[in-house]
């Protein structure tokens, strides 16, 4: 069964069109996260979420927003799209942020910036 | 920060045989090391992890080993299938940190 959900799998959007990506979880997890993984990179976390807490990493653009409106879903929004932006976007989710706690990787959403 | 360093970036062995991935990792407090793999057009699926109070750690075909003195730590896969192949990712985290730093990956080829 899905742990954590992805939608879309793909999305298309024109250069500063904003766009929404979309995760959820069955896990009941207190934390989620989300990366940005480029072609042949590392994923790079942008934020996470500790229940209602927002965290956002020290280098990801103001371009780059959250929302965790209840536990099972987190919305990663791009204001304004460039092309360097096109990339595999993570959802992860952990139970905690404890010693030793497992991230759980979504399918992720491929977006493309024409 | 941490930094983690990952080797080789590529990898091709024939099946059956053996494959070794290296990760070194520079911050001294880092005590949870997991093991991820990534197929095309998939998110990474862990596949197995050690703790610092731990050396070694196996599963049935995968075992990954820690030395601590030295940080480094490695994945080892036996008797490896085609569909072992994927990208293969380390990663080291601190408790109580809310990041995962991982290596710049390993794409492993199991040659039938």
């Amino acid at each position: 069964d899905a742990m954590v959900i992805q939608n879309p799998r793909y999305q298309v959007t024109q250069f500063g069109k904003p766009v929404t990506l979309s995760c959820s979880q069955t896990l009941n997890h207190n934390v989620m996260y989300w990366y940005q993984q480029k072609s042949s990179q590392a994923p790079k976390l942008l934020f996470h979420y500790y229940d209602k807490d927002f965290n956002n990493e020290a280098d990801t653009p103001d371009n780059f927003q959250s929302r965790r409106p209840n536990t099972s879903f987190c919305f990663l929004d791009i204001r304004s799209p460039g092309l360097g932006d096109a990339a595999m976007y993570l959802c992860a989710t952990s139970r905690d942020m404890g010693f030793a706690e497992t991230q759980y990787f979504g399918p992720g959403t491929r977006l493309l910036v024409l | 920060g941490e930094n983690v360093e990952q080797h080789p970036s590529t990898l091709s062995v024939q099946e059956g045989d053996s494959a070794v991935i290296k990760c070194t990792y520079s911050d001294s407090a880092s005590n949870y090391f997991p093991w991820y793999k990534q197929e095309l057009g998939k998110g990474p699926q862990l596949i197995i992890d050690i703790r610092s109070n731990v050396g070694e750690k196996k599963d049935q075909r995968i075992a990954v080993t820690l030395n601590k003195t030295a940080k480094h730590f490695s994945l080892h896969i036996t008797e490896t299938q085609p569909e072992d192949s994927a990208v293969y990712f380390c990663a080291a985290s601190r408790a109580g940190a809310n990041n995962l730093f991982f290596g710049t990956g390993t794409r492993l080829t199991v040659i039938p």
